[in-house]
């Protein structure tokens, strides 16, 4: 099973502020793909196959990496991105989930 | 407008069985593969099984093996999950999710709002 770590598991960032939230994957994987959960709502596709961006989503949001090591970064945080961002694995069975990062607005 | 709503969720006792549902509309259902995937409270995203389109192919996570059985009926349009021998640990959110094949992987693109399992005597 490819084990997927996150980090950092939670951050507070300030409205116009750059993040970049990492994803590191225990053996090489070919993409990643990045969920957004808001507070008592289901996920949400956010980012597919690393870099494309899922219907509606913002273009101020951006994934990249490859192998072992992925990121999703907001070039200027705005209120609505406070949520937390899981990502996915479906590079071999059994899809795996990171933990999670809990992005919140300072 | 894709949509998958879950239903059969509710409160269970340990050992015992539940059957959860999942209709969805808005698109070819019987084209996709579907999964299971669930949510412990104030915890993160586990998969629990998957079911390709026409049912070929069947995987289960390890937690789940042997006592799940995912199944869908596609004159329904629903996706099912039978679950037995409950465990407390089987208390989750449990989400349908459908099944995005990549050039070389998978991942899930539209997810139901969830159904509540709690097993506790």
């Amino acid at each position: 099973e490819i084990v997927l770590t996150q980090s950092p598991t939670t951050m507070a960032a300030s409205p116009g502020e750059k993040v970049t939230l990492t994803c590191r994957a225990s053996s090489s994987v070919s993409y990643m793909h990045w969920y957004q959960q808001r507070s008592g709502t289901s996920p949400k596709l956010w980012i597919y196959e690393t870099s494309k961006l899922a219907s509606g989503v913002p273009n101020r949001f951006s994934g990249s990496g490859s192998g072992t090591s992925y990121s999703l970064t907001i070039n200027s945080m705005e209120t609505e991105d406070a949520a937390t961002y899981y990502c996915q694995q479906g590079s071999s069975y059994p899809p795996t989930f990171g933990a999670g990062t809990k992005l919140e607005l300072k | 407008e894709v949509q998958l709503v879950e239903s059969g969720g509710g409160l269970v006792q340990p050992g015992r069985s539940l059957k959860l549902s999942c209709l969805a509309s808005g698109f070819t259902f019987s084209n996709y593969g579907m999964n299971w995937i669930r949510q412990a409270p104030g915890k993160g995203l586990e998969w629990v099984a998957s079911i390709s389109s026409s049912s070929s192919y069947i995987y289960y996570a390890d937690t789940v093996k042997g006592r799940f059985t995912i199944s869908r009926d596609n004159a329904k349009n629903t996706l099912y999950l039978q679950m037995t021998s409950l465990r407390s640990e089987d208390t989750a959110l449990y989400y349908c999710a459908r099944h995005r094949p990549t050039g070389s992987g998978w991942y899930f693109d539209f997810w139901g709002p969830g159904t509540m399992v709690t097993v506790s005597s």
